[in-house]
């Protein structure tokens, strides 16, 4: 079964763009998480989706935003870019919304912003 | 509010043992989490403990002591490949992973 995929890999945009990620989770996972990475520190949670719900939102700007769709792929959005957002953002599934199911992330989309 | 504190970086030869620990503060806690994570690759799951105790896996054990909102990951006849950093997520309102711990293993 393939895992979470992630697309694209890699993206450069300049500030003030937008951009869009998207992620598809492993088979029979209803639940993706969003994060973001920066280097040398650990993922920061930006979304939690569940059923097409949102069911979780960490400490990110209005900017941030994201969409869960009926095969429970997720796409997440990030408005008026800055330079500050460059970072690995990864998506992870998991077979529920618990938070004490173990999450599968992904290999996660690189974004720079110039 | 929420705290996460995890070691920084530690260091340790082939074939040794080594101690990570982690203390939280976090609201709604339900159990802890560990993941490992290569450079440029994804984190991996690793173990989970909700309830206080040790839980072995092969050549690692975690550890969670909820009254004293502490847990530690260990691993034992360390390799090479266990070079990576290691990241605690207690189980709470939001899914919140610590600063994370860079693992250099010595031949």
């Amino acid at each position: 079964d393939a895992g979470v995929t992630q697309s694209p890999t890699h993206l450069i945009k300049t500030r003030g763009q937008q951009v869009t990620l998207r992620c598809s989770p492993i088979s029979g996972h209803k639940s993706v998480s969003w994060y973001q990475q920066v280097l040398g520190q650990g993922p920061q949670f930006i979304f939690q989706y569940y059923e097409k719900e949102e069911r979780g939102r960490g400490n990110f700007p209005d900017r941030f935003s994201a969409r869960q769709f009926p095969n429970y792929s997720s796409e997440l959005n990030v408005n008026a870019l800055l330079l500050g957002d460059s970072a690995l953002y990864l998506c992870a599934s998991s077979l529920a919304g618990d938070s004490n199911q173990p999450q599968h992330f992904g290999d996660g989309t690189r974004l720079s912003i110039l | 509010g929420q705290s996460l504190e995890q070691p920084s970086e530690v260091t340790a030869v082939e074939g040794a043992i080594v101690q990570i620990n982690c203390t939280y503060q976090t609201s709604g806690f339900y159990g802890l989490s560990w993941y490992q994570q290569h450079d440029g690759g994804a984190p991996t799951f690793l173990s989970y403990n909700a309830l206080d105790g040790l839980e072995e896996t092969g050549r690692f054990s975690s550890f969670l002591s909820r009254s004293d909102s502490y847990g530690y990951l260990l691993l034992q006849e360390l390799q090479m490949k266990d070079s990576a950093s290691y990241f605690c997520a207690p189980d709470g309102q939001n899914f919140v992973f610590g600063p994370g711990t860079r693992l250099s293993v010595l031949p």
